[in-house]
């Protein structure tokens, strides 16, 4: 079975400064897709960023970018130039690739807090 | 992106009374949705997976008479807690998957669904 650990609980940084949130995972799987999400205080989940297994190249999403290192099992989200408007609850996510597949498995969170 | 509606939005009931939650997708269908369950300050927990057309997939340790799961149609799921009690206050979540022809599908989620069993 997959697992997704997230070892950060709180992470604070000041605004517009860069933050790195971590997370591994532990799959024998090849193909596979990891997602952060963010949760905001309205509880609503949004997806911050995706990288699909197969791809070498990080994703990118403005000012998120992710350092998929695949054969650590490793997938750390970067938030530049942090906002206010960042701090929220952020989930990595693990899902199988493959059709039927779509169930996501969370990490624990880590809570982000951005200070003025 | 596609829109996932949930309702109510807040719910406190009596124990041992019947709560059903709703799960629609409000512009597009889903063969299937997700039901999640997140206690304060913790990770959103899978608890079942719901199937239209035929019956849901639970999670180890879920009680399937408990938590009954009904995908009425294309765009509806409902969640019904019977039997509820003070332990089952919790925050739901349902997300679904928007149809694709490849195996990628994004999946959008609900507001969430509070209730509180007193």
């Amino acid at each position: 079975a997959q697992t997704v650990t997230q070892s950060q609980p709180e992470m604070s940084v000041q605004e517009a400064e860069t933050v790195t949130l971590s997370c591994t995972y532990d799959t024998s799987e090849s193909d596979y897709y990891l997602f952060w999400y963010k949760q905001p205080p309205s509880r609503q989940m949004i997806l911050v960023i995706r990288q699909e297994a197969y791809k070498q190249q990080n994703a990118t999403e403005n000012r998120f970018s992710v350092n998929f290192q695949k054969a650590a099992k490793s997938f750390s989200l970067k938030i530049s130039d942090s906002q206010l408007g960042d701090a929220a609850m952020y989930f990595c996510a693990y899902r199988s690739d493959g059709y039927n597949t779509d169930k996501l498995i969370f990490g624990t969170g880590t809570r982000l807090q951005v200070f003025p | 992106g596609a829109v996932v509606s949930q309702h109510p939005s807040w719910v406190i009931c009596k124990s041992g009374t019947s709560v059903k939650i709703e799960c629609r997708s409000l512009d597009f269908q889903a063969t299937t949705m997700f039901w999640y369950r997140q206690f304060p300050k913790q990770s959103l927990m899978l608890m079942a997976t719901s199937n239209e057309g035929s019956k849901a997939t639970y999670e180890q340790g879920v009680e399937k008479d408990k938590f009954l799961i009904n995908h009425a149609s294309l765009t509806l799921s409902t969640l019904t807690v019977t039997s509820a009690h003070p332990e089952d206050s919790s925050f739901y979540i349902c997300s679904a998957p928007t149809p694709t022809d490849n195996s990628y599908n994004e999946q959008f989620f609900g507001p969430g669904t509070r209730l509180t069993v007193l």
